[in-house]
């Protein structure tokens, strides 16, 4: 089972809501990232958490508020975005080996439109 | 510095056609792992295939098959006879080894569209 599973799949939010994307994966992992991407982009990394502690933030700003609650779960919390954040946000999952991490698995992400 | 380049935007073919997508990297790095991830309309990313650095066998799986030359720097990725499923943005990935980072060095993707 390499399932990564988000909800929701689409969202809509206003720029003064309160909103929060969930990410679950039974796989063991303890590696699980947050990407955005935007249209005819590549995904873009904005949050490592390596055994549920935050290891990378790549300059995210603050209305971007990832939580990892246990090893299995992955939040981000959204508060106050821009229209300039609509993209589709994917989370990631891969097991660490002696070599660090080995290949991520993606969720089909969440479809975000900040009106 | 790490880059990856895939230097072809879009690609067209009609249905049975083979198909080559081209994916050339840049890295200091002696040990690295290079990644192939297919991303349909749909929106996931769905992972194909990691390669590591010190393993130059090209490698086949069904109708996919890879091309790993690290005197050039490329990691190319063949379709043989295409099909209308195989339409997706592909992105080539390199990660630097032991990975504190974790971080993913994706090239801009190459969209292919096959056509019945």
């Amino acid at each position: 089972d390499t399932e990564v599973t988000q909800t929701p799949k689409h969202l809509v939010m206003g720029m003064t809501n309160k909103k929060s994307l969930k990410c679950e994966q039974h796989m063991g992992h303890r590696a699980m990232y947050w990407y955005k991407q935007k249209a005819k982009k590549p995904p873009e990394l904005m949050f490592v958490y390596s055994y549920e502690k935050l290891s990378i933030n790549e300059s995210v700003p603050s209305r971007f508020s990832p939580e990892c609650p246990n090893s299995s779960l992955l939040n981000l919390h959204l508060h106050a975005l821009q229209p300039e954040d609509s993209a589709l946000y994917l989370c990631a999952s891969s097991r660490r080996d002696t070599s660090g991490n080995t290949e991520a698995f993606f969720g089909q992400g969440t479809r975000l439109t900040v009106v | 510095a790490q880059k990856v380049t895939q230097a072809q935007t879009e690609i067209s073919v009609v249905e049975k056609e083979d198909v080559t997508l081209d994916c050339v990297y840049e890295t200091r790095d002696t040990t690295y792992y290079l990644f192939w991830y297919k991303q349909p309309p749909s929106g996931e990313l769905v992972f194909l295939i990691r390669r590591n650095s010190f393993d130059e066998q090209n490698e086949i799986s069904g109708r996919y098959s890879w091309n790993f030359q690290k005197s050039t720097s490329s990691f190319n990725f063949t379709i043989t006879a295409s099909q209308v499923v195989d339409s997706a943005v592909y992105f080539c990935a390199l990660r630097n080894y032991g990975g504190s980072q974790g971080n993913l060095i994706f090239g801009k993707g190459t969209k292919l569209s096959v056509k019945p």
